[in-house]
């Protein structure tokens, strides 16, 4: 089955302890971007990738990181986690390099930051 | 102004009505635009894309895109109760960066 795949779903967590979520898309697909979700502020873009080895920032990068060594992964670290990262992440990932294909959606994970 | 603007408020239609969902952007050189449905709580599903002006059909929805006057619409005919979510407007930005700019969704919310 074609999906993309976030781990994990739901993490609470404490400031400054480094966490990694993890995305994974079995569909060969070349772009993938990490979202936030914020009530009041809806969907915003934190880093995107149009190949591997290739990340740039999105509208809200401060605070994460990336990387893009295979084709199918796109982890998303937060080397020192604060409150205001506590947000519902959705991964993404679309055929080609650029967003003018659909983008297909991860299950989100939700994460708290105390 | 917003890079894509979606109207306020919940939006109530009667179980069998059409719901009217509009979407405005400010990207002249936007190219492709997407409708995507979200539950509570879900993540966004795709409905809908649309690259040419005019209208597409898919079933029950249709997407009607006017780049003149820089709008994108989505119409849910014959509306059920699982047609209550939220939907999003989405399009493809080049302000810096090759990416897709959300709005902030409508709410639909179908009386049966």
């Amino acid at each position: 089955e074609a999906q993309v795949t976030q781990n994990p779903r739901y993490l609470i967590t404490v400031t400054g302890k480094k966490l990694t979520v993890t995305c994974s898309q079995n569909m060969n697909h070349e772009y993938m971007s990490w979202y936030r979700q914020d009530p009041g502020l809806g969907l915003r873009q934190i880093y995107y990738s149009m190949n591997v080895e290739v990340t740039d920032k999105g509208d809200v990068p401060e605070g994460y990181k990336v990387s893009r060594k295979e084709k199918r992964n796109f982890p998303l670290i937060l080397e020192s986690p604060s409150p205001n990262q506590t947000s519902l992440y959705f991964c993404a990932s679309s055929l080609e390099g650029d967003t003018n294909q659909p983008q297909h959606f991860g299950d989100g994970t939700r994460l708290s930051i105390l | 102004q917003k890079e894509v603007e979606q109207n306020s408020g919940p939006l109530s239609v009667p179980e069998g009505a059409i719901a009217s969902l509009n979407c405005t952007y400010s990207d002249q050189g936007s190219q492709s635009f997407f409708w995507y449905r979200q539950y509570s709580g879900k993540s966004p599903e795709l409905i809908m894309f649309i690259y040419s002006n005019g209208d597409k059909e898919d079933g029950r929805f249709t997407a009607q895109l006017n780049k003149a006057s820089q709008y994108v619409s989505l119409l849910i005919r014959d509306s059920q109760p699982s047609d209550s979510a939220t939907y999003l407007c989405a399009v493809t930005s080049y302000y810096g960066n090759n990416r897709l700019a959300f709005g902030k969704g409508n709410q639909v919310v179908v009386i049966p």
